[in-house]
């Protein structure tokens, strides 16, 4: 099955720095990968997705690369602000033969942005 | 707003106590919604998948007997914690799919998550 590898655990920036969380998976089926922001105790909060079919996407200060060949996806958040800290997951998701979906999350990152 | 929502928040009980935990979709009708444990500083772990009108599929070590997952209506998902016993204290989180366009994946839209406490 589909295994998610994230790096690094935790992550410190200080403001306006940028941040990048790295994450590596195993299934070549997967053509979907979204990635989630989490703060404590809430629930976790899609922030920006990529399919397979696309190589980069950008929402403002958030951008998601993915390298199908390496199987490797990256979420890059430029100008980090304090309120950008907390735990980000990303996950893989393809198309199994039964129809549904499902998420295999990576192990999470701790972005901590320091004032 | 929110598109899912998830109730209780909180529940503390005793052990041997059975807990229902409830996951609305409130935007859509969601065929298939999902059962997620968290324990702290970790990551979702997928319990099972819920389907509208038939039975959930359970991951591999998950017990269906002991997580019972109901999924009646297009809109309503439910988790029966049977018998829970300390061990069983965690974060349990629902999500809810958007239906499927084509052969194209939807995004997970995820409750505020239910904390389970057993004495």
């Amino acid at each position: 099955g589909e295994n998610v590898e994230q790096h690094p655990s935790t992550l410190s920036v200080q403001e306006g720095d940028s941040a990048v969380i790295k994450c590596t998976y195993s299934d070549s089926a997967s053509n979907y990968f979204p990635w989630y922001k989490q703060e404590l105790g809430k629930r976790p909060q899609l922030i920006i997705d990529i399919r397979s079919n696309v190589g980069e996407k950008k929402d403002q200060r958030i951008a998601v690369t993915l390298n199908k060949t390496a199987k490797h996806f990256s979420l890059h958040i430029t100008e980090t602000q304090p309120e950008d800290s907390a735990v980000y997951f990303c996950a893989a998701s393809n198309a199994p033969s039964s129809g549904t979906y499902k998420y295999i999350f990576g192990t999470g990152t701790r972005l901590k942005v320091l004032a | 707003g929110a598109v899912v929502s998830q109730h209780p928040s909180w529940v503390i009980c005793k052990s041997g106590t059975s807990v229902k935990i409830e996951c609305r979709s409130l935007d859509f009708q969601a065929t298939t919604m999902f059962w997620y444990r968290q324990f702290p500083k970790q990551s979702l772990m997928l319990m099972a998948t819920s389907n509208e009108g038939s039975k959930a599929t359970y991951e591999q070590g998950v017990e269906k007997d002991k997580f019972l997952i109901n999924h009646a209506s297009l809109t309503l998902s439910t988790l029966t914690v049977t018998s829970a016993h300390p061990e069983d204290s965690s974060f349990y989180i629902c999500s809810a799919r958007r239906p499927s366009t084509g052969n194209s994946n939807q995004p997970q839209h995820f409750g505020d998550g239910t904390r389970l406490s057993i004495l």
